[in-house]
């Protein structure tokens, strides 16, 4: 089955740009989405099809997909930017990495 | 945007059935050409998609939990249930409902999720 891998954790100094790889054999042939989630909340869908971004998603969050390799940017960062965030493709079901925790410094 | 909001036992005994329902409000499913998922989250760990259900009744299960799952809309109430049989341990989890409202592989609108512990 298809798996999809992430760091675990990713820290990034305040108003610096975070980037945080989704890995998967031959990524760039599905549709990549991306999720955060702060602590005790609900995920929050933040990107869907690669690079788009839903309404009210501020614009330093962008996405690309690329070969082996996804890839979920914060421009940026702030403080508010703290959180865990997973990427999510679909394989006959909805397969999540395990998750990157973005430290603000 | 329609809102979803989680509903069930906070506890469930081991080999005992976990049953969930999840409300929407602000528009009926009859009317809704969404998809109405389901995704747990063990305890400190990550997300886990548990399937679907369109308001036909078509589901799409994950196949390491389809034996035991079970998905139903009921319209008439506006909500949709998750029942998961013979529970473990391992099916302590934080419960979110979700659906996906313009495409079927992503979830866009989540519930606020609810905690279920296995445990006697």
């Amino acid at each position: 089955s298809y798996e999809v891998t992430q760091p675990l954790a990713v820290s990034v100094a305040l108003g610096q740009t975070a980037t945080i790889a989704c890995e998967g054999a031959n990524i760039e042939r599905k549709n990549v989405h991306w999720y955060q989630q702060r602590p005790g909340q609900a995920p929050v869908l933040i990107i869907y099809r690669d690079i788009k971004r839903p309404s009210g998603i501020p614009e330093r969050f962008s996405g690309s997909n690329s070969g082996n390799t996804a890839a979920l940017t914060i421009s940026g960062v702030q403080v508010a930017d703290e959180a865990k965030y997973y990427c999510q493709v679909w394989d006959s079901r909805a397969v999540f990495g395990g998750g990157t925790q973005v430290t603000v410094l | 945007q329609v809102q979803l909001q989680e509903s069930g036992p906070g506890v469930v005994k081991p080999s005992q059935t976990l049953s969930l329902t999840c409300g929407v409000s602000g528009d009926s499913i009859s009317n809704l050409d969404y998809y109405w998922s389901w995704i747990r989250q063990p305890p400190g760990k990550g997300l886990e998609w548990i399937g679907y259900i369109y308001r036909t009744g078509i589901t799409h299960y994950n196949p390491s939990l389809k034996s035991r799952v079970t998905m139903s809309v009921d319209t008439s109430n506006n909500h949709f249930s998750l029942t998961v049989n013979s529970v473990t341990a391992a099916d302590t989890a934080v419960y979110y409902c979700g659906s996906a409202t313009a495409d079927i592989d992503y979830v866009d609108v989540w519930g606020n999720g609810t905690s279920v512990t296995v445990s006697s």
